[in-house]
């Protein structure tokens, strides 16, 4: 079974630009998460999806969104980059139902570089 | 909100020693408890997790042990090998839905 795809590997981006990042769960996978992993600040959560509907929030400003497709696809948007939004993104996914006790994979994560 | 603290955070052993990495969670609804290995370039990878009725779990040469009395987890790895050298995450969350809290990481070297 092909593991949770993100895509592109490596960005970067000019200050003040915006960026969209690319995630393919597990196939069967309803749930996706994404994290935020910088040397500062360590591994923090953004947000999570599933069927389409944003179930959790993590402490980070508008700038910061998703979004996630009827085929569990996701994608997350970094509008008015700033020099600290540099970081690798990380998406991560696991079933998701009430009750499940499916843990999370994570896939390989984006480098986003802001210059 | 939820705080997990992580130690050492840099950990070094010979080959075939046992490795030891704690940590300490503060909420106490907090009922989900992995372990992640990060290895360079990579994501973090699940190694074991346990939940909060249960206060030990084993997979060959890793072993995680909860004290919810106390709030600590712990992750134990015997007989180290070069390629248990990693970043290695411990993290908790109320299981539903998903909201991992990470603690800040353990660099483990394993000298040959």
């Amino acid at each position: 079974k092909a593991g949770v795809t993100q895509t592109p590997r490596y960005l970067i981006k000019t200050r003040g630009q915006q960026v969209t990042l690319s995630c393919s769960p597990i196939s069967g996978h309803r749930s996706v998460s994404w994290y935020q992993q910088t040397p500062g600040q360590g591994l923090q959560f953004l947000f999570e999806y599933f069927s389409e509907t944003q179930r959790n929030k993590g402490n980070f400003p508008g700038r910061f969104s998703g979004r996630q497709f009827s085929n569990s696809r996701s994608e997350m948007n970094v509008s008015t980059l700033e020099l600290g939004d540099s970081a690798l993104y990380l998406c991560a996914s696991s079933l998701g139902d009430r009750g499940d006790n499916s843990p999370l994979h994570f896939g390989n994560g984006t480098r986003l570089t802001v210059t | 909100g939820e705080n997990v603290e992580q130690h050492p955070s840099t950990l070094s052993v010979q080959e075939g020693d046992s490795a030891v990495i704690k940590c300490t969670y503060s909420d106490s609804a907090s009922n989900y408890f992995p372990w992640y290995k990060q290895e360079l370039g990579k994501g973090p990878q699940l190694i074991i997790d346990i939940r909060s009725n249960v206060g030990e779990k084993k997979d060959q040469r890793i072993a995680v042990t909860l004290n919810k009395t106390a709030k600590h987890f712990s992750l134990h790895i015997t007989e180290t090998q070069p390629e248990d050298s990693a970043v290695y995450f411990c993290a908790a969350s109320i299981s539903h839905p998903l909201k991992l809290i990470f603690g800040t990481g353990t660099r483990l070297q394993v000298f040959p």
